[in-house]
């Protein structure tokens, strides 16, 4: 299958600072990305899509502002947490899409972020 | 709108069989398995669109009823390594945004 990196796996930071999360597809082109969410022992809550060369697609309930996403290349992504809170501490999921070459579009995962805000 | 799975848990004694479903309100263009273990990201099992197209593992079989916008995924012959939550994520069109179920915890004891 496909690999889908990111970095950092863990990350800790202070309040009030921001975050940048890194998202790659390292064997495929992927012109859509998502980024998820989870809690412990919850679901995948998707964020938002991320489209290569476009504006990111956000859910309802999911501050632009604070989760800034750039799509600047068919193999990078990058989630920026600005302004951290303790309520943002979270497992952070990317995931990239064969979607466009076929029908049959798979969904590779990243091994995820861990973010801590103290 | 998430879609529903079911059961929420399962335990299971190697070699036997177990089936997960996984049901939406919405008319379905595609369901995906997949399956995570703690801590790690989710794997990729399969991918099953209407109209009968399908891609996965080999030693992983999945059902989509389209009529009633359902898929069961079948775990045969369990092995110890099939222990894991798995999710299922359901797309209304072919743009790919997926809404996950809240998962199934599947434990295989020896």
């Amino acid at each position: 299958g496909a690999v889908v990196s990111q970095h950092p796996s863990r990350v800790i930071c202070k309040s009030g600072t921001s975050v940048k999360i890194e998202c790659r597809s390292l064997d495929f082109q992927a012109t859509t990305m998502f980024w998820y969410r989870q809690f412990p022992k919850q679901s995948l809550m998707l964020m938002a899509t991320s489209n290569e060369g476009s504006k990111a697609t956000y859910e309802q309930g999911v501050e632009k502002d604070k989760f800034l996403i750039n799509h600047a290349s068919l193999t990078l992504s990058t989630l920026t947490v600005t302004s951290a809170h303790p309520e943002d501490s979270s497992f952070y999921i990317c995931s990239a899409s064969t979607r466009g070459q076929g029908p049959l579009y798979e969904q590779y995962f990243g091994p995820g972020t861990r973010l801590t805000v103290t | 709108q998430q879609p529903v799975q079911s059961p929420q848990a399962v335990i299971l004694r190697e070699g036997e069989d177990a089936v997960i479903n996984c049901s939406s309100s919405k008319a379905l263009y595609s369901v995906h398995w997949y399956r995570q273990k703690h801590g790690e990201a989710p794997v990729f099992l399969m991918i099953l669109l209407k109209g009968g197209e399908q891609k996965g593992h080999e030693k992983i079989s999945a059902s989509f009823n389209e009529k009633k916008q359902q898929s069961s995924l079948y775990l045969t012959a369990s092995q110890l390594s099939y222990s894991g939550t798995y999710f299922c994520g359901t797309g209304t069109d072919s743009w790919g945004k997926l809404q996950f179920g809240a998962g199934t915890q599947v434990v295989v004891t020896p």
